[in-house]
């Protein structure tokens, strides 16, 4: 099993574009989330996505959007990047809810000038 | 507020000699718990948790943690440190709203010095 995957791994963008974020689980696993680690601040939750066909905002969910097209995929749209979104963003998943452990994506490092 | 805190920001400590990562939370209700390691240029991985019962849990790589609800404690411990263990920490508390989201703290640096 590959666990949970995302692509890309790095990506440099201008302020002003968008790109989306891809994460896809092999674990039949129900939850997925999409979180950011900033130095000093932890990871904060962005969105998260119960079940299919569901998905409710977190934290710091301004600026993204996201689309859980299945079970396994759950992507992350930024429309209008902005240098505040800098980050290294990471993918996770769980069984069922965010209290079964959640298994987490290499993640992708983002920099937008 | 509901959160969790982790007062320091770098733990060094001798290879061979006890480590402990502190942790203190803030939540509504029974608390759940949990540890995650982060290691350079990787996701965060699982090593324990506590929901209900013992106190004292036990989890991977010869971590384990204590529960202290007086003092709404949780801190990650391991009784002889290895160079492998220089990794980043995390707690993490599950919150009593949003669909048993967690908030995780700031996250510790630990270095073992060999």
């Amino acid at each position: 099993n590959a666990g949970v995957t995302q692509t890309p791994k790095f990506q440099v963008l201008k302020t002003g574009q968008s790109m989306t974020l891809q994460c896809a689980q092999d674990m039949n696993h129900n939850s997925m989330y999409w979180y950011r680690q900033d130095p000093g601040m932890g990871l904060r939750l962005i969105y998260y996505s119960a079940s299919e066909g569901t998905t409710d905002k977190g934290e710091v969910p301004n600026g993204y959007n996201v689309s859980r097209l299945n079970k396994r995929e759950f992507s992350l749209r930024l429309e209008s990047a902005a240098p505040s979104q800098t980050s290294v963003y990471f993918c996770a998943s769980s069984e069922r809810t965010a209290t079964d452990t959640q298994y987490f994506g290499p993640g992708t490092r983002l920099t937008v000038l | 507020a509901q959160s969790v805190a982790q007062p320091e920001d770098q733990v060094n400590v001798a290879e061979g000699n006890p480590l402990t990562v502190k942790c203190t939370y803030s939540v509504s209700g029974n608390p759940y718990l949990f540890w995650y390691v982060q290691y350079p240029n990787r996701g965060l991985q699982f090593l324990l948790k506590y929901i209900t019962g013992d106190n004292l849990v036990k989890g991977s790589y010869g971590f384990e943690a204590e529960f202290n609800k007086s003092q709404t404690s949780f801190h990650l411990k391991k009784p002889s440190a290895l160079v492998s263990d220089s990794a980043l920490y995390f707690c993490a508390v599950r919150l009593s709203y949003g669909n048993n989201r967690l908030a995780f703290g700031k996250g510790n640096q630990v270095v073992v010095i060999p």
